[in-house]
């Protein structure tokens, strides 16, 4: 089944460490896109690529950083100079091109700093 | 830059009537896309419904419908026959169609989260 998986469900980070999180697609779809979910706020774009080897910052993306070395992976590193690290985060993959086209959505990862 | 409104943080409807949740945004754009998507408590956000801005007629999918007043920048959706798997955090969502590098960057409300009462 074609999907979007993101690991781990939950994690727990130590104030001052860095802390990946893991995004992979096998939709073979393009692009892909981070978000960040807080209580009671809507999605807030951190990140997205469009190509390997690209990305470009969205609305939130101080004291986080992203790679796209395979157009199958997108990993979230969220590093200590983000001041506020708890919340649910969420990866995304569409097509590119299709003004239309859909968003899917992994399950999600709930960082949690201890 | 495009907004998205929500005005209602939670609403309730009893099982099997008719509900309809607002949204609001703001843009000076002539052309884009808006969604609904739903998150139920597993947190697994699901696509609804979209419409396109230059289709006057309102999407429909099966009990979901849209009521989308262009002039007003107004796209609320209206869930009849409600069940309860309907109980979840639903959200507007607006893309423009300038994309940069073709990516699809969505602006999204703050949410409504909807009970289904048995």
């Amino acid at each position: 089944d074609g999907g979007i998986t993101q690991s781990p469900k939950y994690l727990f980070r130590k104030e001052g460490q860095n802390v990946t999180l893991s995004c992979e697609q096998n939709l073979n779809h393009d692009a892909m896109y981070w978000y960040r979910q807080d209580p009671g706020q809507g999605l807030r774009l951190i990140y997205y690529s469009q190509i390997v080897n690209d990305f470009q910052k969205g609305d939130i993306a101080e004291g986080y950083s992203v790679s796209r070395e395979k157009k199958e992976s997108f990993p979230l590193t969220v590093t200590s100079a983000q001041k506020n690290p708890t919340a649910f985060y969420l990866c995304a993959s569409s097509m590119v091109g299709l003004a239309g086209d859909e968003q899917f959505f992994g399950p999600g990862t709930r960082l949690t700093v201890l | 830059a495009q907004t998205v409104t929500q005005s209602q943080p939670e609403m309730s409807v009893q099982e099997a009537e008719t509900v309809t949740l607002s949204c609001t945004y703001d843009t000076s754009e002539s052309d884009y896309y808006l969604f609904w998507y739903k998150q139920p408590p597993s947190r697994q956000m699901i696509l609804v419904i979209r419409q396109e801005a230059y289709k006057q007629q309102n999407a429909t999918e099966n009990r979901f419908s849209v009521n989308f007043q262009k002039a007003a920048k107004s796209f609320s959706l209206k869930i009849s026959d409600s069940q309860l798997g309907d109980a979840a955090m639903y959200f507007c969502a607006y893309r423009s169609p300038e994309t940069i590098q073709g990516a699809q960057k969505l602006v999204f409300g703050q949410g409504t989260r909807l009970t289904i009462n048995p």
